[in-house]
C-alpha cells in the first residue's frame, strides 16, 4: 500500500539531547513537509523540500535541521536550540499534476515528542 | 503570506446539519482543501474544491465556495458522533506551488 510512515509514534527527549524524527513515502512525491502541531495552534511549517538535496525553511525553523538525501525520505531533527520541542510534529508530501485535486498533501500519523 | 481564519469549536446535536466556515486572503488560491484529524492521529482529506467552482457535493459534504468574499465552508449533513474531530481549511496557493496554509482547525463535538 502506498502512504507515508512516520516514526516513532511516541518519542522522549531529555534537555540538551537532540532527537531524528523519521518520515518516509512510497507515493513517489516529489515534495516534503514537516508541520509542528500545539493546541489551538493549528499547524506551522517547520521546513519543506520540493526536491532531492533541496529544502527550505518555514515559519519555524529555527532550532530545527532536515536533509533530503533520497526523494523518499525526509527526516527532521529537534536540536538542542530548539527551547520548546514538547508537541506533535506532522509530516506530509505531495506532488503537483497528477490530475484535478491531485496536489494535495498526504499526511503520516504524527510523532509526540516529549521533553523529560 | 496567505492567513486563514476559522472559528476554533462548534458543537452540534447528532443528525443535524454542521457548517465550518472559513476565510483566507490569498485570491490566487487554487485548490482549498479540508482535512478531517481525529485525536492523535495526522489529517485526512476530506474533500477539495477547486477556485472556479462554486460549490461542490461529496455525499454527506457540500462545500461552498463564494470567491469574492475569500469565505469557504463545509457542511456535514446529518452528523454523527464519528464525525467529531478538527477540521482544517486549507488553500493552496497559485499555480507552481507545492505549499498548503493551514487554518487553526475548527473542533467539532456531535452531541449524542
Amino acid at each position: 500500500d502506498g502512504g507515508i510512515t512516520q516514526s516513532p509514534k511516541y518519542l522522549f527527549r531529555k534537555e540538551g539531547q537532540n532527537v531524528t524524527l523519521s518520515c518516509e513515502q512510497n507515493l513517489n512525491h516529489d515534495a516534503m513537509y514537516w508541520y509542528r502541531q500545539d493546541p489551538g495552534q493549528g499547524l506551522r511549517l517547520i521546513y519543506y523540500s520540493q526536491i532531492v538535496n533541496d529544502f527550505q525553511k518555514g515559519d519555524i525553523a529555527e532550532g530545527y535541521s532536515v536533509s533530503r538525501e533520497k526523494k523518499e525520505s525526509f527526516p527532521l531533527t529537534v536540536t538542542s536550540a530548539q527551547k520548546n520541542p514538547t508537541a506533535f510534529y506532522l509530516c506530509a508530501s505531495s506532488s503537483p499534476g497528477q490530475g484535478a485535486g491531485g496536489t494535495e498533501a498526504f499526511f503520516g500519523q504524527g510523532t509526540r515528542l516529549t521533553v523529560v | 503570506g496567505e492567513d486563514v481564519e476559522q472559528s476554533l469549536f462548534l458543537s452540534v446535536r447528532e443528525g443535524d446539519s454542521s457548517v465550518i466556515n472559513c476565510t483566507y486572503t490569498d485570491s490566487s488560491s487554487t485548490y482549498l482543501y479540508w482535512y478531517k484529524q481525529e485525536p492523535g492521529a495526522g489529517l485526512q482529506l476530506l474533500t477539495y474544491i477547486f477556485s472556479n467552482m462554486d460549490m461542490k457535493q461529496d455525499q454527506r459534504l457540500t462545500v461552498l465556495l463564494n470567491k469574492k468574499d475569500k469565505h469557504l465552508s463545509l457542511r456535514i449533513a446529518d452528523t454523527q458522533t464519528g464525525d467529531s474531530a478538527i477540521y482544517f481549511c486549507a488553500p493552496r496557493a497559485g499555480a507552481g506551488s507545492y505549499q498548503l496554509t493551514f487554518g487553526k482547525g475548527t473542533k467539532l463535538s456531535v452531541i449524542p
